[in-house]
């Protein structure tokens, strides 16, 4: 199987801070990476995919790298609606995995 | 407006089984594969299974956690994605999720629905 072990596990920042998580794949997985947002309580909403593709509607303050093993989810200017959580995931074997989640929280 | 409505879920003895279902509406459900992902409570997000599409026969994956013990399904006709779990475990306790996987398959998870608890528990 392939394991995403994400950095930092909680990350905490400010209103109009830049923050960057990171996503290491245990194996080569090319470009086949996906990003999430998950707030409390929530289903998880698709932020990227392809690793640096926007999905429609996300805010272009969002970006994402990578390819092979090291992936990053930049977010430019922190709004007070990003404090969640964010998993990485990876498509390209099965099973289809997950990274333990980075919890962004207000400081 | 994509939606997936999750119900189904509730309390359930250890070695018993409980059927989830999912409704979508919205998108033509025979052109996606589906899958489901659960969440324990307070962890991570954990891949359970997918069906694949008509033109792909709706074959299945799993992960290896539930492979023997639960059976996705899907009716096309009526909408509908259903999760049968079987021989249940404390440690099956979760959130479970159906989501609808991307056009382009390796993209991703594009829509997700709401989620239904279910607890295994003596």
């Amino acid at each position: 199987d392939i394991q995403l072990t994400q950095s930092p596990s909680f990350l905490s920042a400010s209103v109009g801070d830049r923050v960057t998580i990171t996503c290491r794949a245990s194996q080569g997985i090319s470009s086949y990476l996906a990003w999430y947002q998950q707030k409390p309580g929530k289903a998880p909403k698709f932020l990227i995919y392809a690793a640096s593709t926007l999905q429609s509607g996300v805010p272009s303050r969002f970006s994402g790298s990578g390819s092979g093993t090291e992936f990053t989810l930049t977010i430019s200017s922190l709004q007070p609606e990003d404090f969640a959580t964010y998993y990485c995931q990876q498509l390209q074997n099965y099973p289809i995995t997950f990274g333990q989640g980075t919890r962004l929280e207000i400081k | 407006e994509v939606q997936l409505v999750g119900s189904g879920g509730g309390l359930v003895q250890p070695g018993g089984s409980l059927r989830l279902s999912c409704a979508a509406s919205g998108f033509t459900l025979s052109d996606h594969y589906m899958d489901w992902v659960r969440q324990a409570p307070g962890k991570g997000l954990e891949w359970v299974g997918r069906t694949r599409n008509k033109a792909n026969s709706y074959t299945t994956e799993y992960a290896a956690s539930v492979k023997g013990r639960f059976t996705v399904s899907r009716d096309d006709s009526k909408n509908s994605l259903c999760l049968q779990m079987n021989s249940l475990k404390t440690e099956d306790t979760a959130v479970y999720y159906c989501a609808r996987v991307a056009t382009v398959v390796t993209h991703g998870l594009d829509s997700w629905g709401q989620g239904t608890l279910v607890t295994v528990s003596s």
